[in-house]
Parts: C-alpha cells; sequence; structure tokens
C-alpha cells in the first residue's frame, strides 16, 4: 500500500530535551516536506527537501532540522525543544515536475513540550 | 506573495443541506489550488484539485468546487451533506518559487446535524 509513515504518532517530552520524528515514503517520491499544524493558522511548511542531500527551508524552520540521506526517508529533528514547537506535524511527499501533483499526508504526530 | 483565506472557521448544516465552503486566493502567478479534508486523528487527504483545465472540479465523496478567476474564488460544495462529511478541510495553493510548498488557508470545520 502507498503510504507516508511518521513515528511516534504521540509524543510528550521536556524542554530541552532532543527529539526526532522518523518520516518515511515507499513511493520513490522525489519531494518531501514537513508541515506543523496550529489552530487557527492552517498548515506551514517547516523544512522541503527536492531529492537525496538537497533540503532548504521553509516558512517556519526556527528550532528544527533535517536530513535526507535516503530517498524514503525525511527524519524532522528537534534539538532543544521548547513549548511553543508543541504541534501537530505532518509528513508530506510527492512526485517532482509540476506544482500541481497531489501531495501524500502521513497520519500526523502530535507532539507536546512541558 | 501567496495567501489563502478561508471564510468561516466553523460550518454547520443539516444533513441533507447543501455544503458551501468559501475559499480566495492571492496569487501572483497562475494559481494550483487544492481542497484537502482531515478526519479526525487522520492525515490529509486530497478531495480535488484545478490545475486549470476546467473551472469546475469534481472530487471524491460528491464534492466540487469551481474556480473563478474574477473572484480569485475556489469554492468548495456539495448538494447533500452527510454525516461522513463531518472534518475538516482545507484549502491549498500551489504555485510561485517555491516548487511543491503548499500555502493553507486556516482550515473550516464542517459540522454534520442530524
Amino acid at each position: 500500500e502507498a503510504q507516508v509513515t511518521q513515528n511516534p504518532r504521540y509524543l510528550i517530552t521536556v524542554t530541552g530535551k532532543k527529539l526526532t520524528v522518523t518520516c518515511s515514503q515507499n513511493m520513490n517520491h522525489e519531494y518531501m516536506s514537513w508541515y506543523r499544524q496550529d489552530p487557527g493558522l492552517g498548515l506551514r511548511q517547516i523544512y522541503y527537501s527536492m531529492n537525496v542531500e538537497v533540503t532548504d527551508k521553509g516558512d517556519v524552520p526556527e528550532g528544527y532540522k533535517v536530513s535526507r540521506k535516503e530517498k524514503r526517508n525525511f527524519p524532522l529533528i528537534l534539538e532543544s525543544p521548547s513549548p511553543n514547537q508543541t504541534s501537530l506535524y505532518f509528513c508530506a511527499s510527492s512526485l517532482r515536475g509540476q506544482k500541481n501533483n497531489e501531495q501524500f499526508f502521513g497520519p500526523g504526530t502530535r507532539l507536546t513540550v512541558l | 506573495a501567496q495567501s489563502v483565506t478561508q471564510l468561516g472557521s466553523h460550518v454547520s448544516v443539516s444533513e441533507g443541506a447543501l455544503v458551501l465552503l468559501r475559499c480566495n486566493y492571492s496569487s501572483s502567478v497562475p494559481p494550483y489550488l487544492f481542497w484537502y479534508v482531515q478526519y479526525p486523528n487522520q492525515g490529509l487527504q486530497l478531495l480535488l484539485k484545478y490545475t486549470s483545465a476546467a473551472t469546475l472540479v469534481k472530487g471524491i465523496n460528491g464534492f466540487e468546487a469551481e474556480f473563478k478567476k474574477s473572484e480569485t474564488s475556489f469554492h468548495l460544495t456539495k448538494p447533500s451533506a452527510h454525516m461522513s462529511d463531518a472534518a475538516e478541510y482545507f484549502c491549498a495553493l500551489a504555485g510561485g518559487t517555491s516548487y511543491g510548498k503548499l500555502t493553507f488557508g486556516q482550515g473550516t470545520i464542517l459540522t454534520v446535524h442530524p
């Protein structure tokens, strides 16, 4: 089944404790990105990757890191989480080539930083 | 700069009534527009997309949307609401110089009453 998976689905942590949220897709998509969803703000892009070893900042990159060592994986790293990073996070992937390509979303990771 | 505005953060309808969710956009380049639906505790699922081939776009689950350039709108409609349509709906815009990035509206929560 074609899908985007994220782990963990739920995470409660404390300020300053490094964490990683994994994202994996099995559709051989070149493009992957991370969004955060906050009430009343919709989804905002954090980082994106056009292909392996190619990443760039989105609209709200502060406090986050990413890497793209393999085509299927695109982990989101919070080196020192803070309470304002409490949010619902989504990973998405799509084929590269056209701007109207559908993006496929993972199920989301709900993060709480105390 | 691109932006998407969804009018009404909450819409409530009776089962069998017309569903109308409003979306207006701003874009300096020809837009690609999408409607996504998010069911509770799930990721986003594509309902439909506008790619300039036709101004009236039909999607899944009986939804459709009409692109009106003169009004910069892409409103989502369904003739007869079903209880299973209760979800949060997002209008999104792709385009501009940042390939693949989706700019989302704030979201509209649809409630369907029996």
